[in-house]
């Protein structure tokens, strides 16, 4: 079955700390998105990942293939990276009314000043 | 450059109206998808298609419809919008080869 686990759900910071979200998923997967939603706004995809690593600016997302894991980093968060964060798994397989594009529940970032 | 286009971006609209959200992609895929996000909740399959003529259900129930005539265009649509409809409809798509997905910005819709 397709399934996608993310962690946390709520997660507070203050500026500048160092933050990393989680998603898990249970079998193999074509890609892993990591997107971003603002309250009100709409979703804005930030990484898309099959392998490794990739850094844009304050952010990095790595996966890990065969522990069937990717994180996403923030660091030196600030007030303005407050959002849902939303990871987004391809899987291989259909899945049957799931689909085979299945998304997190979503981690809910806040940036304290 | 690859993209995948949402209609409107917001609407508000009156009960009883029948309306139609548009998701267009330049990219070919086979595979769209539609999800339904009510607020503060995470985003359910509502309906997706992997081809031309082809529509299926997702796992979450919905009173709307869907069209697959051409490829690059995949419309929802409520016959009779009501208050419950009101949400965040977001449109996906992603190729044969399955290699990435690509998302459209979302549309806000709000039933009064």
């Amino acid at each position: 079955k397709n399934e996608v686990e993310q962690s946390p759900q709520n997660l507070t910071a203050q500026e500048g700390e160092f933050i990393t979200i989680n998603c898990s998923y249970s079998v193999g997967i074509s890609a892993l998105h990591w997107l971003q939603q603002h309250p009100g706004g709409g979703i804005v995809s930030l990484f898309m990942l099959s392998s490794g690593k990739k850094k844009h600016g304050r952010l990095i997302a790595t996966i890990n293939i065969q522990e069937k894991h990717s994180s996403l980093h923030i660091t030196a968060s600030h007030p303005r990276d407050s959002a849902v964060y939303i990871c987004a798994v391809l899987f291989m397989n259909y899945g049957g009314s799931q689909g085979n594009l299945i998304f997190g529940k979503g981690t809910k970032l806040s940036v304290k000043p | 450059e690859a993209d995948i286009y949402q209609t409107p971006r917001y609407l508000v609209i009156g009960t009883g109206k029948k309306i139609t959200l548009e998701c267009s992609q330049t990219m070919g895929h086979d595979k769209m998808y539609w999800y339904q996000q009510d607020p503060g909740m995470e985003l359910h399959l509502i309906h997706y298609s992997y081809g031309v003529n082809s529509t299926e259900k997702g796992d979450l129930s919905s009173e709307s419809t869907v069209s697959r005539i051409r490829t690059e265009h995949f419309p929802l649509t409520l016959e009779s919008a009501r208050p419950s409809h009101t949400s965040q409809y977001l449109c996906a798509s992603s190729g044969r080869v399955n290699t990435e997905a690509f998302f459209g910005q979302g549309t806000r819709l709000t039933v009064v």
